[in-house]
């Protein structure tokens, strides 16, 4: 069975213009998540989607980042007018659904690594 | 509040030796689990390791071995006799627990190991 992909692998743009990213979970999971690392930090969490919804935005840093998931498949993370401190790899994650205190095992997809110039 | 600490920020040791890597976790929930993930030079996140709370049992897989100890909240990680290919970051992350959001992970910082041929 196929990882949780993502693409674009690499992406460089300038500063101002705006770029999408996107993931494909594992099929059957419908938790899907997106987190940023910064060049040699740990993880910090953005959002959280249960099939299309987003119960959880509270780490989108500002309200240029927004994510949608649609099909309860395929999400995307946007960021509009792009800055040099968006520079990150901005990894995707999928699980099974949570039950109630339980927390599944994310699997993680290989990244896109973000250049802001 | 969730937190997970790696005191650790780099390791670096000789092919074949024994290597511990620290996690020590804070939370309040009764029931929680523990991971462990690698990040190698690819940058790719692999699943290593899940634990539920009221599972203390030490776990053996291969060369790998984790110590839960709920007394002293730790999740260590030991890798017997290394080699150049467990050279990576290693997280620690915590989640889960009626008093957690069920979407969210808590990494510790990481640990850069380096294995020396």
């Amino acid at each position: 069975g196929a990882g949780v992909s993502q693409s674009p692998s690499n992406k460089v743009t300038e500063k101002g213009k705006d770029v999408e990213l996107r993931c494909d979970p594992i099929s059957g999971h419908t938790a899907l998540y997106w987190y940023r690392q910064s060049l040699g930090q740990g993880l910090e969490f953005l959002i959280y989607f249960q099939g299309n919804s987003a119960p959880d935005k509270s780490g989108l840093p500002s309200d240029r980042f927004s994510a949608e998931r649609t099909g309860g498949s395929v999400s995307t993370l946007t960021i509009q007018r792009t800055q040099q401190e968006d520079s990150a790899v901005y990894l995707c994650a999928s699980s099974l659904a949570h039950g109630t205190g339980v927390q599944e095992t994310q699997y993680f997809g290989p990244g896109t690594r973000l250049l802001v110039l | 509040a969730q937190k997970v600490t790696q005191a650790q920020t780099e390791i670096s040791v000789v092919e074949k030796e024994d290597v511990t890597l620290d996690c020590v976790y804070e939370t309040r929930d009764t029931t929680y689990y523990l991971f462990w993930y690698k990040q190698p030079p690819s940058g790719e996140l692999v699943f290593l390791i899940r634990r539920n709370s009221f599972d203390e049992q030490n776990e053996i897989s291969g060369r790998y071995s984790w110590n839960f100890q709920k007394s002293t909240s730790s999740f260590n990680f030991t890798i017997t006799a290394s080699q150049v290919v467990d050279s990576a970051v290693y997280f620690c992350a915590l989640g889960g627990g009626p008093y957690s959001s069920a979407s969210k992970i808590i990494f510790g910082s990481g640990t850069r190991l380096s294995i020396r041929p």
